[in-house]
């Protein structure tokens, strides 16, 4: 079946500092690929929609500037939490889709990040 | 805007219970629905996937309907295990964009 992974699976790292999280998709190629931010016991919140080769589409709210996205090739898609804050601390899970439009979104196992 | 309700929030259930999860949807006008299950601390492993043309998918233990026209899809699990312990969710993708609207899941505990 269709894998997505997911690097790194947790990061700790200090208030001011960058953070890129990696997503890959291992055995298809991702046309479109998104980014989802999820707090403890709620549910997912779509950050951002990504398609390979062009800019990302962020959701409202959403501070595009704060987290970058890159989708530089069919398979590999990256989110960069800038200057991060503790606010920033959260659990986030990237997924991908397929060429076809019909076809389901496959997710990774997430990232946890913690900022002191 | 869509909205995304699933209840109950949580169910436990004994070992060998057949389980009922619900998901409920206020745009009808969606691509499709798909079920997912997430365990703790984990991403999410897509579990069935309903097109908007469709009205149930199957997969072993796993049976999802949806009635398009009601905004609902149910998720039936039989004879439950207690490995089937995780939150579910269902997600509805709209006719129109990429986009997935999520519930809030219901997490499940089987009891052995």
């Amino acid at each position: 079946g269709a894998v997505v992974s997911q690097h790194p699976s947790w990061v700790i790292c200090k208030s001011g500092t960058s953070v890129k999280i990696e997503c890959r998709s291992l055995d298809f190629q991702a046309t479109t690929m998104f980014w989802y931010r999820q707090f403890p016991k709620q549910s997912l919140m779509l950050m951002a929609t990504s398609n390979e080769g062009s800019k990302a589409t962020y959701e409202q709210g959403v501070e595009k500037d704060k987290f970058l996205i890159n989708h530089a090739s069919l398979t590999l898609s990256t989110l960069t939490v800038t200057s991060a804050h503790p606010e920033d601390s959260s659990f986030y899970i990237c997924s991908a889709r397929g060429e076809r439009e019909y076809q389901p979104q496959h997710f990774g196992d997430g990232t946890r990040l913690s900022i002191l | 805007k869509q909205e995304v309700t699933q209840i109950p929030a949580a169910l436990s259930v004994p070992e060998g219970e057949n389980l009922v999860l619900n998901c409920s949807f206020t745009d009808s006008a969606i691509y499709n629905l798909q079920w997912f299950r997430q365990d703790p601390g984990k991403g999410l492993t897509s579990l069935l996937l309903i097109q908007s043309s469709q009205r149930e998918q199957t997969s072993g233990r796993l049976n999802a309907s949806l009635d398009k026209s009601s905004g609902r899809s149910t998720l039936y699990i039989a004879a439950s295990q207690p490995g089937d312990s995780a939150t579910y969710l269902c997600a509805v993708r709209q006719a129109a964009g990429n986009k997935l609207t999520f519930g809030g899941g219901t997490r499940v505990l089987v009891k052995p």
